[in-house]
């Protein structure tokens, strides 16, 4: 089946600083890809949809300027939160569709993020 | 109201036990619909399509109630490694943006 790869894994910095996710299609091209945030006990809410070789579409409530989005090829989609701080701590999740599949999304193995 | 609504739970259930959880949706356009599993800390897996005929895969069965706009879970003959977290995903009018229930906690116990 498809498969989605994201990188890191873990990943702590200090407050202001900032983090790059990324999030990799490997066996599929994804015209589109989408990025979660999900807070302890919480369910998944959906960040942003990120389109290769187009601008991000962007949920309400979730700011352009500080979760940047960068989709410049069909299989990788990248995430960068910028001046961090620990409120954004949380587990950020990416997720794509093989379109040649009728398998629902496939989501990358997460990237836990801990802003101190 | 949320566009999915599921009981959190948790389900404590023993071995063996039958268990069902139920997710509701609010939007009466929503098309697909899915069932994911998620363990402690990890990400999603998607466990099974809801189709309008219901569907079953093994242990695990999936029905669709367009009418009362719910889809259901019932899991028999419970496994310990049933044990996770139960997401219930509608999508919305643009087909692309699904949105997710806060999830159903199941615990099997010896």
């Amino acid at each position: 089946g498809a498969v989605v790869s994201q990188h890191p894994s873990r990943v702590i910095c200090k407050s202001g600083t900032s983090v790059k996710i990324e999030c990799r299609s490997l066996d599929f091209q994804a015209t589109t890809m989408f990025w979660y945030r999900q807070f302890p006990k919480q369910s998944l809410m959906l960040m942003a949809t990120s389109n290769e070789g187009s601008k991000a579409t962007y949920e309400q409530g979730v700011e352009k300027d500080k979760f940047l989005i960068n989709h410049a090829s069909l299989t990788l989609s990248t995430l960068t939160v910028t001046s961090a701080h620990p409120e954004d701590s949380s587990f950020y999740i990416c997720s794509a569709r093989d379109l040649g599949e009728n398998y629902g999304y496939t989501f990358g193995s997460g990237t836990r993020l801990t802003v101190v | 109201r949320k566009e999915v609504e599921q009981d959190p739970g948790p389900f404590n259930v023993p071995e063996g036990a039958t268990v069902a959880f139920n997710c509701t949706y609010s939007n009466s356009a929503s098309q697909s619909f899915f069932w994911y599993r998620q363990d402690c800390r990890k990400e999603p897996k998607l466990l099974m399509s809801v189709y309008s005929s219901g569907n079953e895969d093994g242990r695990f069965t999936a029905q669709l109630n367009r009418a009362s706009q719910y889809i259901s879970l019932l899991i028999r003959d419970s496994k310990l490694s049933d044990s996770a977290t139960y997401l219930c995903v509608v999508n919305a009018n643009n087909f692309n943006k699904f949105y997710f229930g806060s999830g159903t906690k199941l615990n099997v116990k010896p």
